[in-house]
């Protein structure tokens, strides 16, 4: 069956340290991989997608960058965390119609 | 912003009521999806309706799709407490390249 794992559940870091955001998708191969943050009580904005190897869209210009160095396999950084970095990130892959998204279960990000 | 827009924000309700949610969104859709995420989690893909359908069902879900009024809703029928989450609708637009859309939700409490 198909699984996303997303790491960590919980982050706190200082402003200006650096950040990295693992997530792997198990049971399925070529996935359109997501990543998107999501505000306290507000909606999901698409950070970046992929739909191969080294191959990384960005939908808004950001302190963020995105990596996608295997298959199933999607990392979101930043060499230096601002304050507005804070939120809550998801991790998500398309299934095998590409249409609907499983998601992980998200990374809490607090920049203090 | 090709955004859904979800109406209301927040809806409070006791069990055994229904809870109907609309969402508004702008320009021309292959298909709206309706995800449910518990707080602090990630989201969970509840129904998926075609641009060329008008209404589907899963369980206690309804779904309704008006392309004309570029609107949707989603009627969850004998509430319960469990249901208590927010809900989302996304939009995966013509020429949209697999990204989904989402807005900013509706927060769903049912009382016992």
């Amino acid at each position: 069956s198909q699984t996303i794992h997303q790491w960590p559940a919980t982050l706190v870091q200082p402003v200006g340290s650096p950040l990295s955001l693992e997530c792997t998708v198990e049971g399925t191969s070529n996935p359109n991989l997501y990543w998107y943050r999501q505000a306290a009580g507000r909606g999901l904005q698409l950070l970046f997608y992929s739909v191969g190897i080294g191959q990384i869209s960005s939908e808004v210009p950001q302190n963020l960058s995105a990596s996608r160095p295997q298959d199933r396999q999607f990392i979101l950084s930043s060499k230096k965390l601002l304050l507005s970095d804070s939120g809550f990130y998801l991790c998500a892959f398309a299934g095998s119609t590409n249409e609907k998204l499983f998601f992980g279960s998200g990374t809490q990000l607090s920049v203090l | 912003s090709q955004q859904g827009e979800e109406d209301p924000q927040a809806l409070s309700i006791q069990e055994g009521e229904n809870a109907t949610m609309n969402c508004s969104y702008k320009t021309s859709i292959n298909n709206l999806q309706w995800y449910r995420q518990n707080s602090g989690r990630g989201l969970v893909h509840l129904i998926l309706i075609r641009s060329n359908e008008r209404e589907k069902h899963s369980g206690r879900l309804r779904v309704t799709l008006d392309t004309s009024k570029k609107s949707s809703s989603l009627l969850i029928t004998a509430s319960r407490a469990a249901d208590t989450a927010s809900y989302f609708c996304a939009t995966v637009f013509s020429g949209g390249y697999n990204k989904l859309i989402f807005g900013a939700g509706t927060r769903l409490a049912v009382h016992p």
